[in-house]
């Protein structure tokens, strides 16, 4: 059965600071690894990671893969308040001819003033 | 452009009763992915559609089913409703199976 852990389950931090969300994974046929940022409702996409040691960036967000290590980091820097949000981390598997994802439950991120 | 939509928002219902809801995907986008969200946990696969046809199904009961139209949309059907089927029911739609996935904003089910 495929696995997904994230750490910390919340955090909170100062506007400014630096953060590091974590999710290591077990997977029986892995396809790519993705990171959802959850305000209210809808996850919203963030990056789709299938290559191994290759970084994602998109402004202040970055994130890696290690294949070899069965994990995943997201990183955040000079956070703002419109980061409170839960991370999600989620794995696909592409076994049987479905590419379904599971989940962990989330990194709640709290970025105070 | 639009993004995935869902209907309706928010649902009551009492247990033993059926419940439909639907989703539209992105404008291109042919596979349809539903997950159930509890409090506090990240969302379960329940289905994917993909041209029409079933081509996944998580650990649900057969109470959960589910449609693809030839337009795309789809619905999810749950019979004999239980307190514990309380939950965030999202649809995600991609491109094709191996894209990324985009969700709507959900449907809030409560059982009563």
């Amino acid at each position: 059965e495929d696995k997904v852990v994230q750490s910390p389950l919340s955090l909170v931090v100062h506007e400014g600071d630096t953060v590091t969300l974590n999710c290591s994974y077990e997977v029986t046929n892995f396809r790519s690894l993705l990171w959802y940022k959850q305000e209210k409702k809808a996850p919203t996409f963030l990056f789709m990671l299938t290559s191994s040691g290759i970084e994602k960036k998109s402004g202040r967000l970055s994130s890696i893969l290690d294949k070899k290590e069965l994990f995943s980091i997201l990183n955040i820097t000079a956070t703002q308040t419109g980061d409170s949000a839960i991370y999600l981390c989620a794995v696909e598997d592409s076994g049987a001819g479905s590419y379904q994802l599971t989940f962990g439950k989330g990194t709640k991120l709290s970025v105070i003033p | 452009d639009a993004g995935v939509t869902q209907s309706p928002t928010h649902l009551i219902k009492t247990r033993g009763q059926h419940v439909t809801l639907r989703c539209s995907p992105i404008s291109g986008h042919k596979s349809v992915s539903w997950y159930q969200q509890v409090l506090g946990q990240g969302p379960q696969f329940i289905f994917q559609y993909y041209e029409k046809e079933e081509r996944g199904r998580g650990n649900f009961p057969d109470r959960f089913s589910a449609r693809q139209f030839p337009n795309y949309s789809s619905e999810l059907n749950v019979n004999a409703l239980l307190l514990g089927d309380s939950a965030l029911y999202l649809c995600a739609s991609s491109f094709s199976r191996s894209y990324e996935q985009y969700f709507g904003p959900g449907t809030r089910l409560t059982v009563t």
